[in-house]
């Protein structure tokens, strides 16, 4: 049973930066499979963050709108990978979500963490 | 890129059939077959019920159903339960290796 686990600081001030990690059980994240994240602003929809591929170049993609301040990154040895958002502001005050992209056409997402929220907040 | 477009709610008593839509563009709904749909009660994290437009996961009911149209995709509760009132949002590969959620709907079981 695949099972994945956000942990990080709940609390970041305004300008500064935002690191959450996601660590993956019941799987050996080297394996491959796509991973991603995912956020929740307070009371809102779902916004797609970006994801990485756990395996050869860990390649990552990202939202447009997020891009020149986030970096995903893999950590094989500790089977986690991580997301880190620069220069924070209210608006990035969300629940973070990490999930896996299933099997096949690994287009969508089978398995998620149960979520941390983040506020940005001096 | 921009939500994709989905109602605010819909609603429908026990046992009937509630339809959601979520409109996208070429770009993404229209341009692909790759639409999930995905479940959340509140508090708790998203549950996926559709991928591939029309495929079901191991354990999600047959009442839950997905198509798809042009730029248009969407998701069918059949014979609505108590249990289905919850959050739905619809998620389409968008191109460029990204991808895009829609706007969500509440469900609600009258």
């Amino acid at each position: 049973q695949v099972q994945l686990q956000e942990s990080g600081p709940g609390l970041v001030k305004p300008s500064e930066t935002l690191s959450l990690t996601c660590t993956v059980s019941g799987y050996s994240i080297s394996s491959g499979y796509y991973w991603a994240w995912i956020r929740q602003p307070p009371g809102e929809g779902l916004e797609w963050i970006g994801y990485i591929y756990s395996s050869g170049k860990s390649k990552s993609y990202y939202n447009s709108s997020l891009k020149s301040r986030l970096t995903i990154s893999v950590d094989m040895s500790k089977n986690q990978f991580s997301l880190t958002l620069f220069s924070v502001t209210a608006a990035d005050t969300a629940i973070y979500y990490c999930a896996r992209y299933g099997t096949g056409s690994s287009t969508y997402l089978d398995y998620w963490g149960q979520g941390t929220l983040v506020t940005v907040s001096s | 890129q921009s939500a994709l477009t989905q109602p605010r709610s819909v609603s429908g008593s026990p046992g009937q059939s509630v339809t959601i839509s979520c409109t996208g563009t070429s770009t993404d709904i229209g341009g692909h077959n790759y639409v999930s749909w995905y479940q959340q009660h509140p508090g708790k994290a998203p549950k996926l019920m559709i991928y591939d437009v029309t495929k079901r996961p191991s354990g999600v009911p047959d009442r839950f159903s997905g198509s798809k149209s042009g730029n248009t995709a969407s998701l069918t509760i059949s014979g609505l339960q108590a249990e289905d009132e919850a959050d739905y949002y619809c998620c389409s590969y968008a191109g460029t290796l990204s991808y895009v959620f829609g706007s969500g709907t509440k469900v609600t079981v009258l």
